[in-house]
């Protein structure tokens, strides 16, 4: 079990629609995380939000749309992908400020498929 | 960002210590060592990390070298359900705030526990 809930767990969009993960955490952590992770490859961060505010952006392609309405909730908006987006996104929470002393925890993620 | 060196894949017989070494040798003295560990299909779980001084928790123990340029994650009695995809990270400062801070993921280690 895990403290950050994602939602779906699998999804299968065209290149044409759009969709929305979402991500949830009741830890009262103020910094959530955005990773992509292909097959056989480490996560690779994406986005990272500090209260609720962009503060990182790993030069992701404007078809990801990160949004941060509170803090609890994390949506990363999809709009005109390629299979070569199809991967694991996983989404995280920290305690912030932390000068790097507190751990991420990280969802299960949600399993993409482009087509 | 400080990066990290692991073998790609280790070994460990079923009730044995399990010894896992990692190289960083260009760490910052204000960085972290984190360990995580990810099982196929899940999120990544956090297992341990430290600053400087030796530590243990309930599922395992970080040696950190004097250093600092090197540690080893010990799984003390490994069981078939700790084969997994161990991560050793260094966690990357950003501003005081946490704003920017980042865990980025090296390789990591396929461990393979036999019955």
């Amino acid at each position: 079990d895990t403290e950050v809930t994602q939602t779906p767990k699998h999804l299968v969009m065209g290149m044409t629609n759009k969709k929305s993960l979402k991500c949830e955490q009741h830890m009262g952590h103020r910094a959530m995380y955005w990773y992509k992770q292909k097959a056989k490859k480490p996560p690779e961060l994406m986005f990272v939000y500090s209260y609720e505010k962009l503060s990182i952006n790993e030069s992701v392609p404007s078809r990801f749309s990160p949004e941060c309405p509170n803090s609890s909730l994390l949506n990363l908006h999809l709009h005109a992908l390629q299979p070569e987006d199809s991967a694991l996104y996983l989404c995280a929470s920290s305690q912030a400020p932390d000068r790097g002393r507190s751990p991420l925890h990280f969802g299960n993620g949600t399993r993409l498929t482009v087509t | 960002d400080a990066k990290t060196t692991q073998p790609t894949s280790m070994d460990c017989a079923e009730g044995r210590a399990a010894n896992l070494p990692c190289n960083h040798s260009t760490i910052s003295g204000n960085e972290y060592v984190y360990w995580y560990r990810q099982i196929h299909s899940q999120g990544p779980q956090y297992i341990i990390h430290g600053l400087k001084n030796n530590e243990t928790n309930e599922m395992a123990s970080l040696i950190i070298t004097e250093d600092r340029k090197s540690s080893t994650l010990i799984l003390p009695h490994a069981t078939l359900r700790d084969t997994a995809v161990y991560y050793c990270i260094v966690r990357v400062l950003g501003d005081y705030g946490g704003a920017t801070n980042k865990l980025i993921f090296g390789t990591g280690t396929l461990l393979a526990v036999q019955p």
